[in-house]
């Protein structure tokens, strides 16, 4: 079962914020939200995580709504580097071992 | 720096092939995971192990078996190849808490 809705696609001109919308509506008090990226013919790289507040880091930026039920990724000024598959993950928890991937978004940044 | 290595990273076997993909880890995490990715499907999660000589079914762990005898490595493996086990493999660690970090990935062709 997909804990995670993406959208499957999304474009951004260069230069531009890109933001990346995912919903966890079934998210539990102690699960955290990943981001991880994967562009083509790469393993997924780690982004950014967070639990309740939000986060920032080098790479981009994490805000998650108040109720926790989804949250978006921030990327301040994509470049077409940024061009990948965005994945949003939900993890944690006390036996939760499994790591499961949803189709992600594919986001294009257009020069 | 971190490091998860997958043994290959373009292999071909001829159907009814017995198939080992090797990953090992140099961070001494905990859980261990193996993905195939397919055009259009994402990163469908094949087996999981969360310690030594356990190991736990993802939702595709039909035509395929691991092994995890040492911490730092995890084993998968195709018993009898067949051509729709053509695919990309991806092997990732963890912490139970944290990060994820990925191989560069094997590219499987049964011919």
């Amino acid at each position: 079962d997909a804990k995670t809705t993406q959208p499957p696609s999304m474009d951004c001109a260069e230069g531009r914020a890109a933001n990346l919308p995912c919903n966890h509506s079934t998210i539990s008090g102690n699960e955290y939200v990943y981001w991880y990226r994967q562009i083509h013919s790469q393993g997924p790289q780690y982004i950014i995580h967070g639990l309740k507040n939000n986060e920032t880091n080098e790479m981009a930026s994490l805000i998650i709504t108040e109720d926790r039920k989804s949250s978006t990724l921030i990327l301040p000024h994509a470049t077409l580097r940024d061009t990948a598959v965005y994945y949003c993950i939900v993890r944690g928890g006390a036996g939760s071992y499994q790591l499961t991937f949803g189709k992600g978004t594919k986001l294009s940044v257009i020069p | 720096d971190v490091k998860v290595t997958q043994s290959s990273r373009y292999l071909v076997k001829r159907t009814g092939e017995k198939v080992f993909l090797e990953c090992v880890q140099d961070m001494d995490h905990e859980n261990m995971f193996w993905y195939r990715q397919d055009p259009g499907l994402g990163l469908r999660l094949i087996y999981f192990s969360y310690d030594v000589k356990m190991k736990e079914k993802g939702d595709i762990p039909e035509g395929y078996s691991v092994s995890r005898e040492k911490k730092e490595r995890f084993s998968l493996i195709l018993e009898s190849a067949s051509t729709n086990q053509t695919s990309m493999y991806l092997c990732a660690s963890s912490l139970t808490q944290g990060q994820a970090f990925f191989g560069q990935g094997t590219r499987l062709t049964v011919v």
